[in-house]
């Protein structure tokens, strides 16, 4: 049974560009969780979707955005890259609420 | 605010030193406490959910325990393959939202 797929794996993008994330859930799960996580910290919270509707967001500017199709896969938007936007981008879904599994995760770099 | 503090930041043990890992909370209506483990570039991997003061949960080498302000992570003889951070975090009430402690990175020397 594949876990939580997230493409790409990694990406460079320069100042100003515009990025899409996508994940797709576990088969089953309606939830899907956007999480930023910068080199020794842990990851931070950014949006929460069920069932295709916005649930939760985190303390991250309107430059983010993210949306959940019928299928229940996502994307990540962030638009106007900064530098400060490089981290490990991770994608979580949940069988309501009941455990949460990680992707491995997308690695931005904005140069 | 809700926080979640983990310590010791850093920790290197030998093969077969045990010790414990130590995660405080300050969140009202705690719904789950979470442990993961996480290796350099990938995605945090489940290890633990306890939901209740007195909880405990093992896993091989591994023992979760909960009391009303804090969770420990026990080491039990490690290995050099239990190198990892190790990732604690916290629901609240009627919120899927996970909120993550720093980690600490654990070293376990042959």
């Amino acid at each position: 049974d594949a876990g939580v797929t997230q493409s790409p794996t990694h990406l460079i993008k320069t100042r100003g560009q515009q990025v899409t994330l996508r994940c797709s859930p576990i088969s089953g799960h309606k939830s899907v969780s956007w999480y930023q996580q910068v080199l020794g910290q842990g990851p931070q919270f950014i949006f929460q979707y069920y069932e295709k509707e916005e649930r939760g967001r985190g303390n991250f500017p309107d430059r983010f955005s993210a949306r959940q199709f019928p299928n229940y896969s996502s994307e990540l938007n962030v638009n106007a890259l900064l530098l400060g936007d490089s981290a490990l981008y991770l994608c979580a879904s949940s069988l309501q609420g009941i455990g949460y599994t990680f992707g491995s995760g997308t690695r931005l770099t904005v140069v | 605010e809700d926080q979640v503090t983990q310590s010791p930041e850093a920790l290197r043990l030998q093969e077969g030193e045990s010790s414990s890992l130590n995660c405080s909370y300050t969140v009202s209506g705690l719904r789950g406490l979470f442990w993961y483990r996480q290796d350099p570039g990938k995605g945090p991997e489940f290890l633990f959910t306890l939901y209740s003061a007195g909880e405990e949960k093992e896993k091989e080498r591994l023992k979760a325990t909960l009391t009303k302000k804090e969770s420990f992570l026990h080491i039990t003889a490690p290995k050099p393959e239990d190198s990892a951070t190790y990732l604690c975090a916290v629901t609240q009430g009627g919120s899927e939202k996970l909120v993550f402690g720093k980690g600490t990175k654990l070293t376990v020397n042959p």
